[in-house]
Formats: C-alpha cells, sequence, structure tokens
C-alpha cells in the first residue's frame, strides 16, 4: 500500500472560515509535508514534519497552521485565508526513518482543491 | 538556492514515437532525483526514483538516467501512447533540510 489520503476533494471556504485538510498515510512513514500548487506550476513547499515534530516552515504566513497529531496524521488548519491561497494542496510521505535514512522515494496524495471566495 | 529546470515545457508527439524529457539541476548535493506524472487537476504519480549513487533506473517503458555531477537526469519514454498524456515533474531531494525541489515539468500530448 503507497496510498497517501487527503480530505477533503474540495473545499470552497469564506475570508472569514476556519476550516481544515486532513491527510493520512499507513505505510509508517516518518516524514511527512505539506505543498502547495498554482495552476500550471510546479508544486511548493510549506512544511516538513519528521518525527512529528516540524522541521521545515518555508515561511509559511500563520494563517496557514500546520499540526502532526500522531505518524499517520497530518492536519492543515486555515484561518483567514485570502482569495490569492486557492490551489491544490499536496500532502506527501516518505520514510525517511533512522534505519532508512532520508533517501527514500516520496507518495503524493490527490491533492484538496481549495477556493477561497 | 537549488534551481530545477525542465526542458522542454511542453512536447507534442504521434503515437508510437519515442521521446526524451530533459532536468537539470544546479546544486549537486543531491540524495535522489524522483519523476512525477500529473494529469490534470490531480495528485503526482511516482514513475521513478533514481538514487544519487544510481545512474539509471527502468520501469516498463520508461528509463530514467542521472549524471550527477553534471546536473542533469532525462526521462526516456519507449513506444509513446495517448495514455501517456500528462505533466511530467522532475524534482532533486536536497541533503540540506531534505527538501523536494520541483522544476516546472514538461507538458507532453501524444496525439492518436
Amino acid at each position: 500500500d503507497t496510498e497517501v489520503t487527503q480530505t477533503p476533494k474540495h473545499l470552497v471556504m469564506g475570508m472569514t472560515n476556519k476550516k481544515s485538510l486532513k491527510c493520512e498515510q499507513h505505510m509508517g512513514h516518518r516524514a511527512m509535508y505539506w505543498y502547495k500548487q498554482k495552476a500550471k506550476k510546479p508544486p511548493e513547499l510549506m512544511f516538513v514534519y519528521s518525527y512529528e515534530k516540524l522541521s521545515i516552515n518555508e515561511s509559511v504566513p500563520s494563517r496557514f497552521s500546520p499540526e502532526c497529531p500522531n505518524s499517520s496524521l497530518l492536519n492543515l488548519h486555515l484561518h483567514a485565508l485570502q482569495p490569492e491561497d486557492s490551489a491544490l494542496y499536496l500532502c506527501a510521505s516518505s520514510q525517511d526513518s533512522i534505519l532508512t535514512g532520508p533517501n527514500t522515494e516520496a507518495f503524493f496524495g490527490q491533492g484538496t482543491r481549495l477556493t477561497v471566495v | 538556492k537549488q534551481e530545477v529546470t525542465q526542458i522542454p515545457a511542453a512536447l507534442s508527439v504521434p503515437e508510437g514515437e519515442n521521446l526524451v524529457l530533459n532536468c537539470s539541476f544546479t546544486d549537486s548535493a543531491i540524495y535522489n532525483l524522483q519523476w512525477f506524472r500529473q494529469d490534470p487537476g490531480k495528485g503526482l504519480t511516482s514513475l521513478l526514483l533514481i538514487q544519487s549513487s544510481q545512474r539509471e533506473q527502468t520501469s516498463g517503458r520508461l528509463n530514467a538516467s542521472l549524471d550527477k555531477s553534471s546536473g542533469r537526469s532525462t526521462l526516456y519514454i519507449a513506444a509513446s501512447q495517448p495514455g501517456d498524456s500528462a505533466t511530467y515533474l522532475c524534482a532533486v531531494k536536497e541533503t540540506s533540510g531534505s527538501r523536494l525541489t520541483f522544476g516546472e515539468g514538461t507538458q507532453l500530448t501524444v496525439n492518436p
């Protein structure tokens, strides 16, 4: 099983709303990532979690708040977003354990298409 | 800062043709290079992973090569099919922070 599951698939939210994106993997991967992808552009890294601790924050605005409650689950909490935050949000995971090291394959979910109105 | 470039940006070929997609990167301090496929509005599907110590990987009609010292990789697709139509992205995993940095992609169209 190489599946990364993201919910919801589509989300429309107002600028004053609070919503959350969810990502799950059951491959025992210890690194999990959030990427943002605008139309016809490559994915851009937002956050990296390693062993459930935030290891990289690519200077993302505080209206995006990541959370890793356990080794299988990654959330992205959204609050007071702007229309320009509308994009495809992708979650990924990779093994990157103490045993394997960081030289492992990344697997992506199908993404959440977010529209901010 | 790592920069990844893919050439060409778009490619249209008739069915059955063999084709090559190119990827170059500026910093050779990488753990691996990965090729992905993305269909419109969908997530990324991993095609091939090449470790930094490897020169080549094959899966079915796909063959990827890596020359780390020159910062280049190619993805060779044999006997292309309309179902191969998609955007192909290469990404390098950097040794600093384990970031995966993507190229802009090559949009491939295979015409029946």
